[in-house]
């Protein structure tokens, strides 16, 4: 069975100082992961995602991910963080093999403080 | 183009009573995916479908149950709503099932509370 583990509950990190939301996820195959995010009242939006090619894959609002296979990690980073970064951060990955749903994690909650 | 529509956006119900949440998908979107949210818990997987067929359930008891139509439009039920049903429903479409890979796009969800 597919899962992803946010080992974090939370993250705080000074505005202007980098920030990284971790993700770990087990599955049968090739991965496809995800990075979502979600403001108060709002539906998740999609953020950037991981299908194949380079490890490090860039996304909205400034985001990265690195993919590391040996580690089964996809951590989110930016290098500097704003207060509008503060949010729920979910990581997804479903395998490339069988009819998978998209499986996601508890979710992070990030606070940037001024 | 209108995004993901998710109605009503606010319930209150009873235990006891049974629900019903709608969920339009973007034009031309054939895939509908439902998803559990608690504070707790996380995003857990209710069902899929596409083209009127359910490709995917998660682990949910039967009292939760969907359906799509043949406009894509998708229904989820729950029966008999206990206390712990309360949650967000939240709602993604994509274009078909394999282009889930590309990025589902999610509605604002459905926020069901049981008192």
């Amino acid at each position: 069975a597919q899962s992803v583990a946010q080992p974090e509950d939370q993250v705080n990190v000074a505005e202007g100082n980098p920030l990284t939301v971790k993700c770990t996820y087990s599955v049968s195959g090739n991965p496809y992961l995800f990075w979502y995010v979600q403001y108060p009242n709002r539906g998740l939006q999609f953020l950037l995602k991981y299908i194949t090619g380079d490890n490090l894959v860039k996304g909205s609002y400034g985001f990265e991910a690195e993919f590391n296979k040996s580690q089964t990690s996809f951590h989110l980073k930016k290098p500097s963080a704003l207060v509008s970064d503060s949010a729920l951060y979910f990581c997804a990955v479903r395998g490339s093999s069988g009819n998978t749903p998209l499986v996601f994690g508890k979710g992070t909650r990030l606070s940037v403080i001024a | 183009k209108a995004g993901v529509t998710q109605t009503p956006r606010y319930l209150i119900k009873t235990r006891g009573q049974q629900v019903t949440l709608s969920c339009s998908p973007i034009s031309g979107h054939r895939s509908v995916s439902w998803y559990q949210q608690t504070p707790g818990q996380g995003l857990q997987f209710l069902f899929e479908y596409f083209s009127e067929t359910q490709r995917n359930k998660g682990n949910f008891p039967g009292r939760f149950s969907g359906r799509q139509f043949s406009n894509s439009r998708s229904e989820m039920n729950v029966s008999t709503l206990e206390l712990g049903d309360s949650a967000l429903y939240l709602c993604a479409s994509s274009h078909t099932p394999d282009s889930r890979n590309y990025g589902y796009t999610f509605g604002s969800g459905t926020r069901l509370t049981v008192v």
